[in-house]
């Protein structure tokens, strides 16, 4: 299966301590995206990567979070000094795009669940 | 402002029957995309249709289909003769240019297909 690929799928923290997840697209996909999900609400925009620029930052992007993808492949998002709040299903997703006009499907994974205590 | 409104926060059908999920959005641009997926209890935000603004086609797809009307700006989705499978949270969303490369999300419609 060569879907978008998040890891861990579940990860329980206490509050204070990092936590990084990592996303794989799909490959040959440039465009990748951060979203996050708390419950009965749909997934919020927080970070766009096109290749390895990092083009687009949600306000929710607090100081704490930052997110990376290096060589243009795999990202990981990493949040510090986490806080009860941070509490919630963060989605990967990737679209292959040859400009910002271009809509093409957007995928996602499974997300990584995060709980802190 | 772009904004995509779910008014149905869930629905329950009996197994067979059609339902339909609304989905009203707003944006002031011409060139914008909208999608539906299908989020079942696993987490994984599954793919259903892409439409461009400029096809207001119906598409069907087995016993799914859409009825775009950019009149109303609504995008709304049917799903014929339902089946258990078929209970999940459908989101539908907008992705729109201007730089913004992103989906706006409803807020999701819950569905439950009881046998």
């Amino acid at each position: 299966d060569t879907g978008v690929s998040q890891d861990p799928r579940h990860k329980i923290t206490k509050r204070g301590q990092n936590v990084t997840f990592r996303c794989d697209p799909i490959s040959e996909h440039n465009r990748l995206y951060w979203y996050r999900q708390t419950l009965g609400q749909g997934p919020e925009f927080l970070t766009y990567f096109q290749n390895e620029a990092q083009l687009e930052k949600s306000r929710l992007l607090s100081d704490r979070f930052s997110a990376e993808r290096p060589k243009g492949s795999f990202s990981t998002l990493e949040i510090q000094r986490t806080e009860q709040g941070d509490s919630a299903m963060y989605l990967c997703a990737s679209s292959l795009g040859s400009s910002t006009l271009s809509g093409n499907t957007i995928y996602f994974g499974e997300g990584s669940w995060l709980t802190v205590v | 402002a772009q904004k995509v409104t779910q008014a149905q926060t869930e629905i329950s059908v009996v197994e067979k029957e059609d339902v339909t999920l609304d989905c009203v959005y707003e944006t002031r641009d011409t060139t914008y995309y909208l999608f539906w997926y299908k989020q079942p209890p696993s987490g994984e935000l599954v793919f259903l249709i892409r439409r461009n603004s400029f096809d207001e086609q119906n598409e069907i797809s087995g016993r799914y289909s859409w009825n775009f009307q950019k009149s109303t700006s609504s995008f709304n989705f049917t799903i014929t003769a339902s089946q258990v499978v078929d209970s999940a949270v459908y989101f539908c969303a907008l992705f729109f240019s201007g730089g913004y490369n992103k989906l706006i999300f409803g807020a999701g419609t819950r569905l439950a297909v009881h046998p």
